[in-house]
């Protein structure tokens, strides 16, 4: 079946660490998207890449960082600058073309312990 | 920049109930517009797309609505459900895609 894969479900991170999420896609989408849901707020932009090694910089970059190395795959690592990452992470993949539809993983919920 | 708003945030209806849920958007210069579905806790599961040059799409006991000019989108839901339970968001995607906030939805049946 075709989709988009987000791993872990559940992730937590001490204080100091960097950690990354993961997100994969065997749909053959050129744009991959990362997400930050926090309670009460819509959906903000992190990153995105509209080509392989190739991103650009979302409305909350700061503190993080990511990769586009192969077309399936946009990991996002959370850094240690990244002052407060406790979130819900959503990645989402969309074709070429201007008339395409967004399909989004199930999610990443990283805790700081 | 692109500002989406969705109205109301929250809604409660009875089983049975249609409903219509809004959405608008400050800038028409969009390619497409999309509803999504959020359960709590998980992803996004797309219901709708509507590209701009259309003005409506349809699935099941759904139908939404696109007036472009206006900077409007309806989602209307006919003879709701307790499955229909979750936020429904909308999102516009211009040179990037921006999301309202959402309506969370409650059928009581």
């Amino acid at each position: 079946d075709g989709g988009i894969t987000q791993s872990p479900k559940y992730l937590f991170r001490k204080e100091g660490q960097n950690v990354t999420l993961s997100c994969e896609q065997n749909l053959n989408h050129d744009a991959m998207y990362w997400y930050r849901q926090d309670p009460g707020q819509g959906l903000r932009l992190i990153y995105y890449s509209q080509i392989v090694n190739d991103f650009q910089k979302g409305d909350i970059a700061e503190g993080y960082s990511v990769s586009r190395e192969k077309k399936e795959s946009f990991p996002l690592t959370v850094t240690s600058a990244q002052k407060n990452p406790t979130a819900f992470y959503l990645c989402a993949s969309m074709g070429a073309g201007e008339y395409t539809e967004a399909f989004f993983g199930q999610g990443t919920r990283l805790t700081v312990v | 920049k692109q500002e989406v708003t969705q109205i109301p945030a929250a809604l409660s209806v009875p089983e049975g109930e249609n409903l219509v849920l809004n959405c608008s958007f400050t800038d028409s210069a969009i390619y497409n517009l999309q509803w999504f579905r959020q359960d709590p806790g998980k992803g996004l599961t797309s219901l709708l797309l509507i590209q701009s040059s259309q003005r409506e799409q349809t699935s099941g006991r759904l139908n939404a609505s696109l007036d472009k000019s206006s900077g409007r989108s309806t989602l209307y839901i006919a003879a709701s459900q307790p499955g229909d339970s979750a936020t429904y968001l909308c999102a516009v995607d211009g040179n990037q895609f921006y999301f309202g906030t959402g309506t969370s939805l409650t059928v009581i049946p």
